[in-house]
């Protein structure tokens, strides 16, 4: 079973929509969440962190849920710039290892 | 947070050659770097991680002797893919782990092998 696992997509969208994505992580002692974001041929670039309590960040709010083991991110008002992967990232171990999810591919569509 | 390069950006090689990549952490002296590979429409896998001053730790499935790492300093790590083959062809990302265990990542190497 894979660490980090999330659908793939792609997720089509209008403008204006809002949309969320999931991801499971399989280790219960996974210690940090976090979502990037990975625009295409280009190297993955932090979105936000994680936290217990959640957190919100403009149109962007992530959950964790440790009881189900996921992370969510529900991004509001779509904008067409928001089309990218969005990879969810865990660490364990003291934070020595990062494991990423294959990402989930936004299109936002005019 | 960190800042990290890469050079080079891309590459292109022929089979047997070896290629080096350099990844530096331009504001934030790293004891750790950690270098992946992604190929197209896949995940980040990790390759291995970089230890200043000591043998890098591999990733189980990963050659040692293919993918020789150097961290001489707390600022450059260096990935050389030796005997390089058209499978190794591949984007290879570094990254420095900043604040808050949050990694930020090189812009990465394109590598093509004919």
């Amino acid at each position: 079973r894979k660490e980090v696992e999330q659908d793939p997509g792609p997720f089509n969208v209008p403008e204006g929509a809002t949309v969320a994505f999931n991801c499971t992580y399989s280790n219960s002692a996974s210690q940090s969440f976090f979502w990037y974001r990975q625009d295409c041929r280009k190297e993955p670039k932090l979105l936000m962190s994680v936290y217990s309590s959640g957190n919100e960040d403009g149109r962007f709010t992530a959950q964790l849920n440790r009881a189900s083991q996921y992370i969510s991110l529900l991004i509001r008002d779509s904008k067409l710039s928001d089309s990218a992967t969005y990879l969810c990232v865990v660490t364990v171990y003291n934070f020595n290892k990062f494991y990423f999810g294959s990402g989930t591919k936004l299109n936002v569509k005019p | 947070g960190a800042v990290v390069s890469q050079h080079p950006s891309w590459v292109i090689c022929k089979s047997g050659t070896s290629v080096k990549i350099e990844c530096r952490s331009l504001d934030f002296q790293a004891t750790t770097m950690f270098w992946y590979r992604q190929f197209p429409k896949q995940s980040l896998m990790l390759m291995a991680t970089s230890n200043e001053g000591s043998k890098a730790t591999y990733e189980q499935g990963v050659e040692k002797d293919k993918f020789l790492i150097n961290h001489a300093s707390l600022t450059l790590s260096t990935l050389t893919v030796t005997s390089a083959h058209p499978e190794d062809s591949s984007f290879y990302i570094c990254s420095v782990t900043g604040r808050q265990e949050t990694q930020y990542f090189g812009p990465g190497t394109r590598l093509l092998v004919l």
